[in-house]
């Protein structure tokens, strides 16, 4: 059964680094994309970037790049997405999302880590 | 704002027909590339419930089909039910964009009255 599990909810100040994680399960980890879908509060879905753990091939949305580090561990079958300094706008639930290629949908995501960036 | 737009609401009574309309450009669902439409109930994942534009995931009711026409795309649901309350996205591929070329549409609020 392919799963994605991702790590808990997290409670932050403005500035602090952050690193939440989505273990793969069920599949081959390098063979898939693994998106980091990010959703505010009452809004909707937005593509943060990709990764193909196969050969670390990393793209970020424009508005993501340099806000944030995607990465992906083949030897434990996990994606990774970092904060080096938080703010009060990155409040929101990631997803992470697994698909095939580029024109195919996501068919499985992860549950949500919900971020709370709060003073 | 997203490049595909959705409404933001739409509802319906029990037992209806309702559509959600996803309206690109020629760079993403007019240039052909696959639409995808989830649904999402809030506090969870989003949901896979149509793909390739008219496809439907296994186990997915054959109440929800999905269309395109020129640079827009819909999700019809008939026969609507009080489970079928939730917000719905649609997806596509788009060439101007870099990263991962994603789009999602702003998503709509499905009410069943």
């Amino acid at each position: 059964e392919v799963q994605l599990v991702q790590s808990g909810a997290e409670v932050k100040k403005p500035g602090e680094s952050l690193k939440i994680s989505c273990k793969a399960s069920g599949y081959s980890f390098s063979t898939y994309w693994i998106a980091w879908v990010r959703q505010m509060p009452g809004k909707g879905l937005e593509s943060m970037g990709i990764i193909y753990p196969g050969d670390s091939d990393t793209r970020y949305s424009p508005s993501f790049q340099g806000q944030v580090t995607i990465s992906a561990d083949k030897s434990i079958s996990t994606a990774f997405l970092q904060w080096s300094s938080l703010k009060a706008s990155d409040n929101a639930i990631y997803f992470c999302a697994r698909f095939g290629d580029h024109f195919e949908p996501v068919d499985y995501w992860g549950q949500g880590t919900l971020v709370t960036v709060s003073s | 704002q997203s490049v595909v737009t959705q409404p933001p609401s739409v509802s319906g009574a029990p037992g209806q027909r309702v559509t959600i309309s996803c309206s690109g450009s020629y760079s993403n669902i007019g240039a052909g590339y696959d639409v995808h439409w989830y649904q999402q109930v809030p506090g969870t994942a989003p949901k896979l419930l149509i793909y390739g534009t008219k496809n439907r995931p296994s186990g997915v009711p054959d109440r929800f089909s999905g269309s395109r026409s020129g640079t827009s795309a819909s999700l019809a649901i008939t026969g609507l039910q009080p489970e079928d309350e939730a917000d719905y996205y649609c997806q596509s591929y788009d060439s101007d964009l870099r990263g991962s070329n994603w789009v999602f549409g702003g998503g709509t609020k499905l009410t069943v009255l």
